[in-house]
């Protein structure tokens, strides 16, 4: 079974310029999560889907991320405009909808986004 | 709000010696446990999860026990290899949509 895809895997941009990160979730996950980790720290939630609806943003700076995931597979995350501070390595996870007690996650490999 | 505190790293351990990586959280009610591992140029895994208090997870020689009167969850392995090298993070399920909630997580390095 292949699992997450995310793409690119490395981006180097200035500050204030957009920047764009897409996922592959596993075939069949209803479930689609976007994690941000900064270098030091845990990985923080931004934003989960079920299916193509947004469940939890509460975490997501509105005024300059936004997430999309229209068909209810593959999501894409941006950033406009981007600040230096959002130099992290950006996660993304899937989960089957059946899965209500054993609550694994699976992650892909991650963005590593660096701000100058 | 929910949170996990993990103890701070680097911990360097020889080969065969014993690792214990200290876990607490604090959360409302009893959360599901979870220790995840990130290798090196790889994605998070999970390496094993406790459900519900005096549960023990275990995996790869890892073991984790869910202790609800200390609120903690810590993991060890009675003996350590080089391929454990990694960071580990523990973390717990929060909220109605399986949200979950990290620690800063804490990098192990294996010497043989």
């Amino acid at each position: 079974e292949a699992g997450v895809a995310q793409s690119p895997r490395y981006k180097i941009i200035e500050k204030r310029q957009s920047v764009a990160f897409w996922c592959n979730p596993i075939s069949g996950h209803a479930t689609l999560y976007w994690y941000q980790q900064i270098l030091g720290q845990g990985p923080k939630l931004l934003i989960q889907f079920q299916n193509n609806g947004v469940v939890d943003d509460s975490q997501l700076p509105k005024d300059r991320f936004s997430a999309e995931r229209l068909k209810g597979v593959d999501s894409t995350l941006k950033i406009q405009p981007a600040k230096l501070e959002d130099s992290a390595v950006y996660l993304c996870a899937s989960r089957p909808i059946g899965d209500r007690v054993f609550n694994e996650q699976f992650f892909g490999p991650g963005t590593r986004l660096t701000v100058l | 709000g929910d949170s996990v505190t993990q103890m701070e790293g680097p911990v360097t351990l020889s080969e065969e010696a014993f690792l214990t990586i200290n876990c607490t959280y604090t959360a409302t009610g009893y959360p599901s446990l979870f220790w995840y591992v990130q290798y090196p140029g790889e994605g998070l895994q999970l390496l094993l999860k406790a459900t519900k208090a005096d549960d023990k997870g275990s995996n790869k020689g890892f073991e984790a026990t869910y202790r609800k009167e200390t609120t903690s969850f810590h993991l060890e392995k009675g003996s350590v290899q080089v391929s454990d090298s990694a960071v580990y993070f523990c973390a717990l399920r929060s909220g109605g949509y399986n949200k979950l909630i990290f620690g800063a997580g804490t990098r192990l390095a294996v010497h043989p």
